[in-house]
């Protein structure tokens, strides 16, 4: 298995509170993304990072922000936490990010995140 | 923006075959990917084709891609218990950066 660790696992928030994500790997791979899985949706790409301090948006990155001061860190911030922002998050990584090479995302054990 | 529809539920009996269906939008991904996932854990890799392939065959699993209905299919063979997962189909997109998941297909094993 791909050395990706995400913490914490489990986090029960409340409206209107700053939560952060955190996820580490041990692979040295250049690409990281942050998911949202939620029922009827799959997977939807929030933000991602193609290096250090290099981050991009996803198809649904309001309210959320991230930072990679660190090839093996990437954090996901929810600046003020809402209830839609509940749901299970993932991190993924990968070495080439696609195109010519096979783009595959190694993938994190996920967080699951309820706003009350 | 991009949608890559699945199927939500398919249910079959221990030891048929399971198709999975989905559409892309995307003509220009350069790979397309099964993903699978287990209950309350992250998504693996099953397979994938490149898209200058009509199909692949890795044991259990057939793959066939028909570009011109950018449709792309999933084939189990014998399906076992130990099948039942969601699956998803994913598309690379952003210039080959990112990718695009389905909505997932849920399939449940019967005995």
């Amino acid at each position: 298995d791909a050395g990706i660790t995400q913490s914490p696992r489990h986090k029960v928030t409340e409206t209107g509170t700053p939560v952060t994500l955190r996820c580490h790997q041990t692979e040295n791979h250049r690409y990281m993304y942050w998911y949202r899985q939620d029922p009827g949706h799959g997977l939807r790409l929030i933000h991602y990072s193609y290096g250090v301090k290099d981050t991009d948006k996803g198809e649904v990155s309001d309210g959320y922000s991230v930072s990679r001061s660190k090839t093996e860190d990437f954090l996901l911030t929810l600046e003020s936490a809402t209830s839609s922002q509940t749901s299970v998050y993932f991190c993924a990584i990968s070495e080439s990010g696609g195109g010519r090479a096979r783009g595959e995302q190694f993938f994190g054990p996920g967080t699951r995140l309820t706003v009350l | 923006g991009e949608d890559v529809e699945q199927s939500l539920f398919l249910s079959v009996r221990e030891g048929d075959s399971s198709v999975i269906n989905c559409t892309y939008t995307d003509s220009s991904s350069t790979y397309l990917y099964w993903y699978k996932q287990e209950p309350g854990a992250g998504l693996q890799l099953l397979t994938y084709i490149f898209s200058n392939m009509d199909m692949k065959q890795d044991q259990r699993l057939t793959v066939l891609l028909n570009k011109k209905d950018k449709h792309l299919s999933l084939r189990i063979a014998d399906t076992q218990t130990g099948d039942s997962a969601i699956y998803f189909c994913a598309e690379t997109t952003g210039g080959g950066n990112k990718l695009t998941f389905g909505t997932g297909t849920q399939l449940k094993v019967e005995l």
